[in-house]
């Protein structure tokens, strides 16, 4: 079945600890790909996305992915976290097989102790 | 960047009761907009994706007939919940799209049936 996969489900890390969340997924064909973040009581923001070229992207706030085609994985990282980064973060696909939806993983709850 | 937004933020309604939710484009047109429903601590779940001037498309197991989708402009889309019962509670997010890949999301909906 299509889908989208994080598998860390609650993340806990002190400020400064290196940070990565795995995304996979198993559409076919040409994928876009995407990482949403959703800070608590706000809504959804993009924090960066990858659609075809070089596959390490950076987005904002000092995050950064890779897309691995063999792997199908697009998992996001960040050298040093802070405090703020606390959040939910949601992987996200989209592709022409899907008819172009959005389809998201479960989401990771990522708890940064100060 | 693109804004999209959503009224009311947060809605109670009683059992039995219509709700009609707005999602507007506020700075570009929309051609695609996308309903989605998160429960607690889970991610963002599809529920339909309207083209405007056409019906909507709905996913698997999503009772069209109890959320009515309408996108009868470029900015506006408005999902009804019709019949509201206490296990329709949930937040509810619309995000729009214009032509491109990348859609943004708007603030959600809390609504609760009582």
């Amino acid at each position: 079945a299509q889908s989208v996969s994080q598998h860390n489900h609650h993340v806990i890390l002190s400020e400064a600890a290196s940070l990565e969340l795995g995304c996979n997924y198993s559409y076919g064909g040409t994928v876009n790909l995407f990482w949403y973040v959703q800070y608590p009581g706000q809504h959804l923001q993009l924090l960066l996305k990858y659609f075809s070229g070089d596959p390490l992207v950076k987005g904002i706030k000092g995050f950064e992915a890779e897309f691995i085609k063999s792997k199908f994985s697009f998992n996001l990282r960040k050298p040093s976290v802070q405090w703020s980064d606390t959040a939910e973060y949601f992987c996200a696909v989209n592709s022409q097989n899907t008819g172009n939806q959005f389809y998201f993983g479960t989401g990771t709850s990522l708890t940064v102790i100060p | 960047g693109a804004v999209v937004s959503q009224h009311p933020s947060r809605v109670i309604c009683k059992s039995g009761t219509s709700v009609k939710i707005e999602c507007r484009s506020l700075d570009f047109q929309a051609t695609t907009m996308f309903w989605y429903r998160q429960f607690p601590k889970q991610s963002l779940m599809l529920m339909a994706t309207s083209n405007e001037g056409s019906k909507a498309t709905y996913e698997q197991g999503v009772e069209k007939d109890k959320f009515l989708i309408n996108h009868a402009s470029l900015t506006l889309s408005t999902l009804t919940v019709t019949s509201a019962h206490p296990e329709d509670s949930s937040f509810y997010i619309c995000s729009a799209r214009s032509g491109v890949v990348e859609a943004f999301f708007g603030q959600g909906t809390r609504l609760t049936v009582v």
